[in-house]
């Protein structure tokens, strides 16, 4: 099974709110990622978790906050968001983030739309 | 660091017709894969080809990391083939993997 799985799937939002994405894989991957990725641009990386720990953080604005509970879950916790972070938010895992095996898979991601 | 290309930018083919589809890349590489985003914006892994050639159907990828490009082919294309075609590729000094600009192929019954 390589299916990694997201909820919700649409999410709109006000600047003022507390929202929370998730992410599930059950293929045993001790990686997990954040991606955001706008309309006609490729992802970019967000964060990456290596088992269960926060091990880059590429410069994110804190009003998004990570969070991995445990090695099949990933959060990303949502708040005083501005419109322009409305965007498609795709979480990926692989086997380990440093070694050969770390071919990535992408669950089908959240479109966020901050009013 | 590393710097990933793709060509050409746009495609439109007739069903049926074939094609290929570039990536180049900068340095070496650990890990390349092709990823197909269809338009509800699900990343599906196509190939995961650091070197070599591979078939899967219809689609058949190779990349030659000597002379740092992977091509991958698109025979008897479909209209369920359109969307945008990405490369991304990891080089091994940090957990980033680096992605093109894509390719947007649009097939036409």
């Amino acid at each position: 099974d390589t299916e990694v799985t997201q909820t919700p799937k649409h999410l709109v939002m006000g600047m003022t709110n507390k929202k929370s994405l998730k992410c599930e894989q059950h293929m045993g991957h001790r990686a997990m990622y954040w991606y955001k990725q706008k309309a006609k641009k490729p992802p970019e990386l967000m964060f990456v978790y290596s088992y269960e720990k926060l091990s880059i953080n590429e410069s994110v604005p804190s009003r998004f906050s990570p969070e991995c509970p445990n090695s099949s879950l990933l959060n990303l916790h949502l708040h005083a968001l501005q419109p322009e972070d409305s965007a498609l938010y795709l979480c990926a895992s692989s086997q380990d983030s440093l070694g050969p095996s770390n071919e990535q898979f992408f669950g089908p991601g959240t479109r966020l739309t901050v009013l | 660091g590393i710097q990933v290309e793709q060509s050409p930018p746009d495609l439109i083919l007739q069903e049926g017709a074939n094609s290929t589809l570039r990536c180049n890349f900068s340095d070496s590489v650990n890990n390349l894969q092709w990823f197909h985003q269809n338009p509800w914006g699900q990343l599906i892994n196509l190939f995961y080809i650091p070197s070599g050639t591979k078939q899967n159907g219809r689609l058949s990828a190779t990349t030659v990391a000597t002379e740092r490009y992977s091509l991958l082919y698109i025979s008897s294309s479909q209209t369920t083939d359109s969307g945008v075609y990405f490369c991304a590729a990891w080089t091994g000094a940090n957990s980033k993997l680096t992605f093109g600009k894509g390719i947007t192929l649009s097939v036409r019954p």
